[in-house]
């Protein structure tokens, strides 16, 4: 089942902070993010495990809460590259199939 | 290159053909995934295979969609018959499967299909 991502767009300017949540109806085992820019392929950010781990990669961090079968993306002091298509997926049980959202479109501006 | 191939990058057909679309994964990574996006609707999952079997076809759309791979390497889909609705990029990645999760997928360029 598809994960819900929201928002589906956010328009920043450079600086700004966002955030981006991705919820399931299903456990969760594993949650990853990805980045996609326009004409592209999408780029591997994070993978989270169960456990409420919490990740860093720059200025970009995500959490995972298992219980509430939610993550978020945190992007802090964004930069114009940080534009692109967030997704989101999920993995239910150790199955190794992502299902991923249908993605939220974050727009920096300068 | 080192990363995920995928071929045609564009293809065109007229309704009711047949279209081929290939994918050429990474060295070593056991996993390859298709899935297909159209706009606004995401990343869909089509068809996940482990070496040369495929434990999940649950996404395929309908029966004029199969996918096999040979040889634990490069893996085709085929779409028979084709429709306007099956206009879309259809993405191919590959993961290196080491633990109890899906690791790190690296995506393709993607295949355009315009159905017309």
């Amino acid at each position: 089942q598809q994960p819900v991502q929201s928002p589906q767009a956010v328009i920043l300017r450079e600086g700004e902070d966002a955030v981006i949540n991705c919820s399931s109806s299903k456990a969760l085992y594993s949650v990853h993010w990805y980045r996609q820019k326009h004409g592209e392929a999408p780029i591997f950010l994070m993978i989270l495990l169960k456990g409420g781990e919490q990740k860093g990669h720059d200025k970009i961090s995500a959490s995972f809460n298992e219980k509430k079968q939610q993550s978020s993306l945190y992007l802090t002091a964004s930069q114009l590259s940080y534009s692109g298509t967030y997704f989101c997926g999920t993995e239910a049980g150790s199955n190794y199939k992502l299902t991923f959202g249908k993605g939220t479109l974050l727009t920096v501006n300068p | 290159g080192a990363g995920v191939s995928q071929s045609p990058s564009n293809k065109v057909t007229e309704k009711g053909k047949d279209v081929e679309l290939r994918c050429d994964p990474i060295s070593g990574h056991t996993a390859l995934y298709w899935y297909r996006q159209s706009l606004g609707q995401g990343l869909e999952f089509l068809i996940y295979f482990q070496g040369n079997s495929a434990p999940d076809k649950s996404g395929l759309p309908s029966d004029r969609f199969s996918a096999e791979r040979t040889g634990g390497s490069v893996s085709t889909l085929t779409i028979q018959r084709t429709q306007q609705e099956d206009s879309a990029v259809y993405l191919c990645a590959s993961s290196f499967v080491g633990g109890m999760n899906t690791g790190e997928l690296f995506f393709g360029e993607g295949s355009r299909l315009t159905v017309l």
